[in-house]
């Protein structure tokens, strides 16, 4: 079965980049579908950061574009996100995903604080 | 960016009973609607995609309709694993964009 799986630091510092890496099992990124970030700031909702499709269109949610990257690495079947110059407002579980989503990774909390 | 609208903003139901929680867009999403489930320290959870189809292994209790900016999710009777958040997303367009939620609860 499809699984995603993040991973990366838990607490970043003001004005650092955050750094996250999704790892895939049980589907092969390069075969299709559409792979990205979403986040949800704690009590809050949720929001798409970016994503791609493995033909190599990326897109990127206007509200963060100037600090975001994200990128794949198919001979790992992993994918990342950096966000960069990052503030108080950034602090939220992030979460990687397949498709419309169909298939969530479990989340992981990131914090920025000093 | 095409703001989705959920409404009520919060729902008490007693077990047993019907929920209907609704969404709207901003202009036409077409039938690119998708509706997940989320519940404490949980990811959500797809229920309904492209309006009004079932995922895979969600129950027929659950069900969707609308197209265009109008839509709506139902729960038949309701039981006590429903209570929970509920999220609509459009996908039609770049960036998909989610509603604020709808949280579900006990009367």
């Amino acid at each position: 079965q499809v699984q995603l799986q993040e991973s990366g630091p838990g607490l970043v510092k003001p004005s650092e980049t955050l750094s996250l890496i999704c790892t895939v099992s049980g589907y092969s990124i390069s075969s299709g579908y559409f792979w990205g970030w979403i986040r949800q700031p704690p009590g809050k909702g949720l929001e798409w950061i970016g994503g791609f499709f493995p033909s190599g269109n990326t897109y990127y949610n206007p509200s963060l574009k100037s600090r975001v990257t994200i990128s794949v690495d198919t001979s790992k079947n992993q994918f990342s996100l950096k966000l960069n110059s990052v503030t108080a407002a950034d602090t939220a579980v992030y979460y990687c995903a397949r498709g419309i989503p169909d298939y969530w990774g479990q989340g992981t909390l990131v914090t920025v604080s000093s | 960016e095409i703001v989705m609208t959920q409404s009520p903003a919060t729902l008490s139901v007693s077990p047993g009973e019907r929920a209907t929680l609704s969404c709207r867009a901003s202009q036409s999403v077409s039938s690119n609607l998708a509706w997940y489930q989320q519940k404490p320290g949980q990811a959500p959870r797809l229920l309904i995609y492209g309006a009004s189809t079932r995922a895979t292994g969600i129950p027929a209790r659950f069900s969707g309709s609308g197209s265009g900016t109008d839509f709506t999710l139902t729960i038949s009777s309701l039981q006590s694993e429903d209570f929970a958040v509920y999220y609509c997303q459009q996908y039609n367009n770049w960036p998909r964009t989610f509603g604020q939620g709808t949280k579900l609860e006990i009367k």
